[in-house]
């Protein structure tokens, strides 16, 4: 199985700041990458696929970047509602889940 | 609009067994892959294994292959998820969620809560 691995596992910002989420993958993956947002009781909601593509409906704040085995999930200017954890997943080979990185508004 | 219904809450004791079921509308239920999301109680997401309703294929994660099955009955546009030999580690939220061309999961089921108690 390909292994995720993202960072950090938590993360504490003020409204307004950019914030950098990075998953890895175990081998390359080409851009066969999504990322969701999961809030406490909720199923997830996908933010971006195909590594860069924003869903349709999902705020322009939210931006994706990488190739390969690197990747990056990029808040640019935090909101409130943005307090969730985030997970990416890769879709090379069946499916794989990195472990969340939660992010807290300070 | 697409909707992925599970059925309810389930409690079991170790060792036995738990059928969820995962009842699409809003499309053609041959269209689209089926896959199971596990979520263990305060931990991430799990990924279980995935269906094609068309093809008769299914896959499983390593970890759950051999103790997981995944099923389908398309007259009733239904997938099903099925563990064995349940253990406490088991208790968690079980999703299914469609698998979209884009390679995304989408849309998701509401989510079952599985109990693994004595």
């Amino acid at each position: 199985d390909i292994q995720m691995t993202q960072s950090p596992s938590t993360l504490s910002a003020s409204v307004g700041d950019r914030v950098t989420i990075t998953c890895r993958a175990s081998q390359s993956i080409s851009s066969r990458l999504a990322w969701y947002q999961q809030k406490p009781g909720k199923a997830p909601k996908v933010l971006i696929y195909k590594a860069s593509s924003l869903e349709s409906g999902v705020p322009l704040r939210f931006s994706g970047s990488g190739s390969g085995t690197e990747f990056t999930l990029t808040i640019s200017s935090l909101q409130p509602d943005d307090s969730a954890t985030y997970y990416c997943q890769q879709y090379k080979s069946y499916r794989t889940f990195g472990q969340g990185t939660k992010v807290e508004i300070k | 609009q697409v909707q992925l219904v599970q059925s309810g809450a389930e409690v079991k004791k170790p060792g036995a067994s738990v059928k969820v079921s995962c009842k699409a509308s809003g499309y053609t239920f041959t269209t689209y892959d089926i896959n199971w999301v596990r979520q263990a109680t305060g931990q991430g997401l799990e990924w279980m294994g995935w269906m094609n309703p068309i093809s008769g294929d299914a896959g499983y994660a390593q970890k759950f292959q051999g103790r997981v099955t995944i099923t389908w009955d398309t007259s009733i546009s239904t997938a099903y998820m099925e563990m064995s030999s349940l253990r406490s580690e088991d208790t968690g939220m079980y999703y299914c969620a469609r698998w979209e061309e884009t390679g995304d999961l989408k849309y998701w089921g509401q989510g079952t809560l599985v109990t693994v108690s004595s």
